[in-house]
């Protein structure tokens, strides 16, 4: 079990750019969450997979934030034109399918990437 | 809805000194409750969490938490801080009813004085 990954851990660009990250869950985890986490907030939900599919989205995930994952395992976050406002760290969480009963659908958390957009 | 305050934005205590930080939820059910701690530019670790059973639980690195319905809260303790104990700590709350999402609290920061 190596834990959550996350890649890359920094990224700076400048507004209009376009990025990518990358998470890859816990290898039997089948939910997969996406979260952000602004300077001095706790982190607040974006969206969620169960295997492929993507179940949830919160409003925070505006139309320039797309997510996907695509066989069930890595899953990626592309933001379009970024703004200075989305400068932030993005967090990946996975769970295991065991459920609520058995758990109470811990989530593992990933190293995180932070973004710092110019 | 559910949210998931912490009165505390800031504490500091004494190495060897023992540690209480507030957490308090909002939440027609019940709740799943965890606390999870960050280092600086660091992911979250979760410490400890409750979703059923004895309604005081323990956690890692010698932290305890109790359930209490009647007043909302989920309060972390640990009876003697350590030096690296030094973080950011968060208190969420998560329930089959809202999703799957964890609602966190913003956090508190924790200094530890020698």
């Amino acid at each position: 079990d190596t834990g959550v990954s996350q890649n890359p851990r920094h990224k700076i660009t400048k507004r209009g750019q376009n990025v990518t990250f990358r998470c890859d869950p816990i290898s039997e985890h089948n939910r997969l969450y996406w979260y952000r986490q602004t300077l001095g907030q706790g982190p607040e939900f974006l969206t969620y997979f169960q295997n492929e599919a993507q179940l949830e989205k919160s409003r925070l995930l505006s139309d320039r934030f797309s997510a996907e994952r695509p066989k069930g395992s890595f899953s990626t976050l592309e933001i379009q034109r970024t703004e200075q406002g989305d400068s932030a760290m993005y967090l990946c969480a996975s769970s295991s399918p065991q459920g609520w009963r058995t758990t109470g659908n811990e989530q593992f958390f990933g190293p995180g990437t932070r973004l710092t957009v110019l | 809805a559910q949210s998931v305050t912490q009165p505390d934005i800031h504490i500091t205590v004494s190495e060897g000194a023992s540690l209480e930080l507030r957490c308090n939820y909002s939440y027609g059910a019940t709740p799943y409750l965890f606390w999870y701690v960050q280092s600086p530019g660091q992911g979250l670790q979760l410490l400890l969490k409750y979703f059923s059973g004895d309604t005081l639980v323990q956690g890692i690195k010698g932290f305890e938490a109790e359930f209490k319905r009647s007043q909302s809260s989920f309060n972390l303790r640990k009876p003697s801080v350590h030096w690296s104990d030094a973080a950011e700590y968060f208190c969420a709350v998560a329930g089959m009813e809202y999703g799957n999402k964890l609602v966190f609290g913003a956090g508190t920061i924790l200094r530890v004085k020698s």
